[in-house]
Formats: C-alpha cells, structure tokens, sequence
C-alpha cells in the first residue's frame, strides 16, 4: 500500500505571495489532518479533513486555508505569504475506526524569503 | 484541553545504555496516546501507541511506553542505545473522538555518543 503522498517537497516564495501544498493520503483513508512545523513552535495542528468536510481547526490566521476533494486528496493554501510561515508542512491520513493512528507524508518544506 | 509536556529538549545517551524518553500528559478524557519518531528532513514514523488496552505498550526498533495514570505519564524507554535511535521524538495525545485532534509534545532530541 503506497504511502502518504506530498508535493512539491520543496518550495520557495517570497512574502505576499500564495502557495498551495497538496497530500494524497493512504487509499480508502478518508481522514486528513495538517500540520506545521517549526524550530520555535514545533508541531502545531492546522485542520483536519473527513469526508470534504473541515471537522476540526486548530489557532492559525484565516490565511490558512484548505479543502478535501471527493478522492480524499487535500489541498493546503496560504495566502499573502509572511516570513514566519517558513516551515515544513506535514500531512497525515488516518482510516476509520478508534484507533486514531495517523499515517505522515514527507511534508513540504515551505522557505518564503 | 489536552496537553502534552516532554521533559527534556536534549537527551544525551551512551551507545548500549539505557534511553529513557518522559512524557506528561493532561486529558479530561481517557487519553490516546501516541510516540512518534521524526528523522532529519522525514516525516513522523509512529513507534507505538496506548489505546485503552495493555498499560505496557510494545512498540519497533526495541521501544516500550507504559500508561501510568496515577501519574499521568507515559514514558519511553528502549533497554540498549543504537546510533541509528538518534533522532527526535514526539510524544502526542488524542481525545479519540469525532473531530480528531492530535496534541504532540515540543519533542525530545536524542543523542547516542559511540
């Protein structure tokens, strides 16, 4: 079974610019979760997806967007990009049940300069 | 809410000695809990996880945890040092209901001296 997929790996911006990150998750997950990570802040939740719908957000500016496709693919946007969001931007899928175990991508290394 | 403290930014550990990993947790629900390991520019590798079930919780690469809730903890600990075991570790808590939510720890940075 392929892994959790996220592309690109690496991006760079500049400030004030958009960007969109993509995950495909594990086949037949249908959860997807976000997350950032920092040296500073260290790993902090964005959103979750189930089923194309936003089920859970964590405290990030309404610049930081998402949405879940009917494949269960995920998109991330960040727009008017700052400094501070440099970061790598790690995806998760999970599959049913209790278990609550979630897979991770490589993540997306996001440098804005 | 839920919150997770890992005591310890660093931990330094000989080759062969004894790694030990702390993790606290505060959960107003029976928690889920979870050790992750993250090396260098990779993704989060789950090593094992407590699920309500056996406190001990085995895990790979020689790894254990075990759920003490009198103590709220849920420690790390793997017997014998490899180098291959430096890396970070993360430990995470989740509520396990709908709208799932994971909390993870600022992490703990192990070191293994030859």
């Amino acid at each position: 079974k392929a892994g959790v997929t996220q592309t690109p790996r690496y991006l760079i911006k500049t400030r004030g610019q958009q960007v969109t990150l993509s995950c495909s998750p594990i086949s037949g997950h249908r959860s997807v979760s976000w997350y950032q990570q920092t040296p500073g802040q260290g790993l902090q939740f964005l959103f979750e997806y189930f089923s194309e719908t936003q089920r859970n957000k964590g405290n990030f500016p309404g610049r930081f967007s998402g949405r879940q496709f009917s494949n269960s693919r995920s998109e991330m946007n960040v727009s008017t990009l700052e400094l501070g969001d440099s970061a790598l931007y790690l995806c998760a899928s999970r599959g049913g049940g209790r278990n609550n175990e979630q897979f991770f991508g490589p993540g997306t290394r996001l440098t804005v300069l | 809410a839920q919150s997770v403290t890992q005591l310890g930014s660093h931990v330094s550990v000989s080759e062969g000695a004894l790694v030990l990993l702390r993790c606290n947790y505060s959960s107003s629900v029976p928690p889920y809990l979870f050790w992750y390991v993250q090396y260098p520019n990779q993704g989060l590798q789950l090593l094992l996880k407590y699920t309500s079930a056996a406190t001990l919780v085995k895990g790979i690469n020689g790894f254990e945890a075990e759920f003490k809730k009198s103590e709220t903890s849920f420690h790390l600990t793997k017997p014998s040092a490899h180098m291959s075991d430096a890396a970070e570790y993360f430990c995470a808590v989740s509520d396990g209901t709908g709208g799932f939510k994971t909390i993870f720890g600022a992490g703990t940075r192990l070191f293994v001296k030859a």
